[in-house]
C-alpha cells in the first residue's frame, strides 16, 4: 500500500521568509513518482514538481527547491523569501509506475503568508 | 492552448438523487481521471480513464460511475447521492499514462457539490 504523510498541517510565516514543507512517504515499489502540488482558495490544484525515483538529484527553481532522500522516504519542499501569493494549500503525491495514473496525496499543508 | 474545465462550478443536491458531472481534458491529452476531496483533506481517487475504457479504480462503491468520449472528455456520474458525497470533484487528464512515465496531471477548476 502507498501512503503519504504530511506531519504539519498549518503554517505561518511572515513574507521574504524561508519555509520548508516535509513529506514523508510509504512504498514498496523501486520505481515512482512523487509531485507537489498546490490548491490556492481557488481550488484548481496546480502542478509544481516532479521527480523520479531514480533520479535524487535535488534542484532548485526559481524560488523554489526541493530535497529528496530515498533513505529516509522524504520530499520536502522549500520556498524561498515567500510572498503572500504562495498562501495555499500544499499536497505532497506519490504515484507508482505504470499505466494507473493513480495519485496518493497527503491531508495537505496549509500556508499562510503575512505581508 | 485550452486547459482541463469542468462544468457545472457548484451544484445542490437532494440524498438519493443522481448527479453528472463533466470534464473537457486538455489537448492531446486522452487519459483522465476523476478524484473526491472532500473538505480538509487531500483527493482521493475515484477512477480513471484511458480510449474511453475504465483503467484503474479507487475504493469507490459501483454507484460512482463514468464515461469517456471519443474527444478525451468524460463524465462522473453519482446515483442514490448520500450526505458524505458532498466534496470538491476534481477532474485531471494527462498525455498517454500508458507510455509508463510519471506524466503530471493536469487538473480542473473542479465541482463543488452539495447534498442536502
Amino acid at each position: 500500500a502507498q501512503k503519504v504523510t504530511q506531519a504539519q498541517t498549518e503554517i505561518s510565516v511572515v513574507e521574504k521568509e524561508d519555509v520548508t514543507l516535509d513529506c514523508v512517504y510509504e512504498t514498496r515499489d523501486t520505481t515512482y513518482y512523487l509531485f507537489w502540488y498546490k490548491q490556492p482558495p481557488s481550488g484548481e490544484l496546480v502542478f509544481l514538481i516532479r521527480r523520479n525515483s531514480f533520479d535524487e538529484q535535488n534542484e532548485i527553481s526559481g524560488r523554489y527547491s526541493w530535497n529528496f532522500q530515498k533513505s529516509t522516504s522524504s520530499f520536502n519542499f522549500t520556498i524561498t523569501a515567500s510572498q503572500v501569493v504562495d498562501s495555499a494549500v500544499y499536497f505532497c503525491a506519490l504515484r507508482r509506475s505504470g499505466a494507473n495514473s493513480k495519485l496518493t496525496f497527503g491531508k495537505g499543508i496549509t500556508l499562510s503568508v503575512r505581508p | 492552448e485550452t486547459g482541463v474545465t469542468q462544468s457545472p462550478t457548484h451544484l445542490i443536491k437532494t440524498r438519493g438523487q443522481q448527479v453528472t458531472l463533466r470534464c473537457s481534458s486538455q489537448s492531446g491529452h486522452n487519459t483522465v481521471s476523476w478524484y473526491q476531496q472532500a473538505l480538509g483533506q487531500g483527493p482521493q481517487f475515484i477512477f480513471q480513464y484511458y480510449r474511453e475504457e475504465e483503467n484503474g479504480r479507487g475504493n469507490f462503491p459501483p454507484r460512482f460511475s463514468g464515461l469517456q468520449f471519443p474527444n478525451y472528455s468524460s463524465e462522473l456520474n453519482v446515483n442514490a447521492l448520500e450526505l458524505d458525497d458532498s466534496a470538491l470533484y476534481l477532474c485531471a487528464s494527462s498525455p498517454n499514462l500508458l507510455a509508463g512515465g510519471g506524466n503530471e496531471q493536469f487538473f480542473g477548476p473542479g465541482t463543488r457539490l452539495t447534498v442536502l
